[in-house]
């Protein structure tokens, strides 16, 4: 099974709104990226968060990262119709093995 | 500025057949990693390679095997090819063995027929 798992799976909401998306992971990590996925597009970074780091801002994106919990949220504020589209969370595991890991996704729908 | 270039775009095979999908990157990173995605899913590790002349599997690396031909490029073969491997691949790299952000391919569509 895949090291992460956001939820919720799909997410709609209005123009203008915040969207929080959750990523629940399973092994001890380095750090904890967030990528985001245009359709049939490739996957372009947003934000990395280190296993010793609490919160992270980057404009409209604010990143918390709960290790105690195993899990890290995504918020993304003031949404816009260009934010549509598939946010992934990746894990990079505290071992050898410099494997990164994704989890399922979440489907962004920001209605004009 | 290219990044990670990955050939072909597009590619249908026959059931058997047999394709090596290329990747490139130029911006001398030591990591390197193949992925599939299906339709609606996440991204799924095939092989990867932390430094160059090193290489190991990921989460479904059964049907597949790399190359990591030079610190640039790695490759990705598909000996003899099963409708199941119909996906999207996709090519990334990064600096410091995850330490820090990866770069994506445009992915290849590969259909098996």
């Amino acid at each position: 099974s895949q090291q992460g798992e956001e939820d919720p799976q799909a997410l709609s909401i209005q123009e203008g709104e915040n969207a929080t998306m959750n990523c629940s992971y399973k092994t001890s990590i380095n750090n904890l990226q967030w990528y985001r996925q245009n359709s049939g597009r490739g996957l372009v970074h947003l934000i990395l968060i280190r296993s010793n780091e609490r919160e992270k801002h980057s404009g409209r994106l604010r990143v918390t990262l709960d290790t105690s919990k195993k899990s890290s949220s995504l918020l993304i504020t003031a949404s816009r119709a260009a934010d549509t589209a598939s946010y992934f969370c990746a894990t990079v595991r505290m071992d050898s093995s410099y494997k990164l890991i994704f989890g399922s996704g979440t489907r962004l729908l920001v209605r004009p | 500025n290219a990044g990670v270039t990955q050939t072909p775009k597009f590619q249908v095979l026959k059931t058997g057949q047999s394709m090596t999908l290329q990747c490139a990157q130029d911006m001398n990173h030591n990591s390197m990693y193949w992925y599939r995605q299906d339709p609606g899913m996440g991204l799924r590790l095939i092989y990867y390679s932390a430094s160059e002349g090193t290489t190991d599997k990921g989460e479904v690396p059964n049907g597949y095997n790399v190359s990591r031909l030079n610190k640039r490029e790695f490759s990705l073969r598909l000996e003899s090819a099963a409708p199941s491997q119909t996906s999207v691949y996709f090519c990334a790299s990064s600096e410091n063995r995850g330490r820090t952000e990866a770069f994506f391919g445009q992915g290849t569509r590969l259909t098996v027929v």
